[in-house]
């Protein structure tokens, strides 16, 4: 089973902050890396699939980087808000093998 | 269907019964995986069926774990002799090909008592 290293394991953040995290993966036969938001009693659910290295997503105050010739992503929030406190798990997938995520970041924003 | 629908939601069953818990992916995905969660831990891969390759058991932990996936779509995971290890989060999600954005049922909760 591949290996893919989340840190930190868990962040408290103050409401406004500014905070990234970063997963580290294999770099030999990259295939994908995507970001999930996992929010308690909830399922968790896609924020960004990257594929290219390079890559930079946005999606409102999110974004994500790429670097594959490396293995790393970082994702980033700006401007940290309540709502954003969850889980964050990175998967990787490798040719030929299946979507292998991270044990995660923990984000709680506190107003 | 509009998502991926697993069932039950909710399963208590005493050690050393059988189990099978259920997956309905998302009509038309090819790619269908399984993963648990345990208590304070995170996603832990069990099993990926991809198109009609032969399945990625490589996560299973043990011979008492197994899967199938029927006609490309519905999938049932069973754990024979339950332990009360097995006790977690059980979700299975699916994507419209490999490498492609995973959807994530709603997860079933075993607890072996």
């Amino acid at each position: 089973i591949l290996n893919v290293e989340q840190s930190p394991q868990s962040l408290h953040v103050q409401e406004g902050d500014s905070t990234n995290f970063t997963c580290s993966f294999p770099s030999s036969n990259f295939y994908a890396l995507h970001w999930y938001r996992w929010e308690t009693a909830k399922s968790p659910e896609a924020l960004f699939v990257m594929t290219l290295n390079g890559d930079e997503k946005k999606k409102g105050r999110i974004s994500a980087t790429l670097n594959t010739k490396e293995g790393y992503s970082y994702l980033y929030i700006k401007g940290s808000q309540p709502e954003d406190s969850a889980t964050y798990l990175c998967a990787f997938y490798q040719a030929g093998t299946a979507l292998i995520f991270g044990k995660g970041t923990t984000l709680s924003v506190s107003s | 269907g509009a998502g991926v629908s697993q069932s039950p939601s909710n399963k208590v069953t005493e050690k050393g019964k059988d189990v099978e818990l259920r997956c309905d992916p998302i009509s038309g995905h090819t790619a269908l995986y399984w993963y648990r969660q345990s208590l304070g831990q995170g996603l832990e891969f069990l099993i990926y069926f991809q198109g009609n390759s032969a399945p990625d058991k490589s996560g299973l932990p043990s011979d008492r774990f197994s899967a199938e996936r029927t006609g490309g779509s519905v999938s049932t995971l069973t754990i024979q002799r339950t332990q009360q290890e097995d006790s977690a989060v059980y979700l299975c999600a699916s994507s419209f090909q490999e490498y492609t954005e995973a959807f994530f049922g709603q997860g079933t909760r075993l607890t072996v008592v």
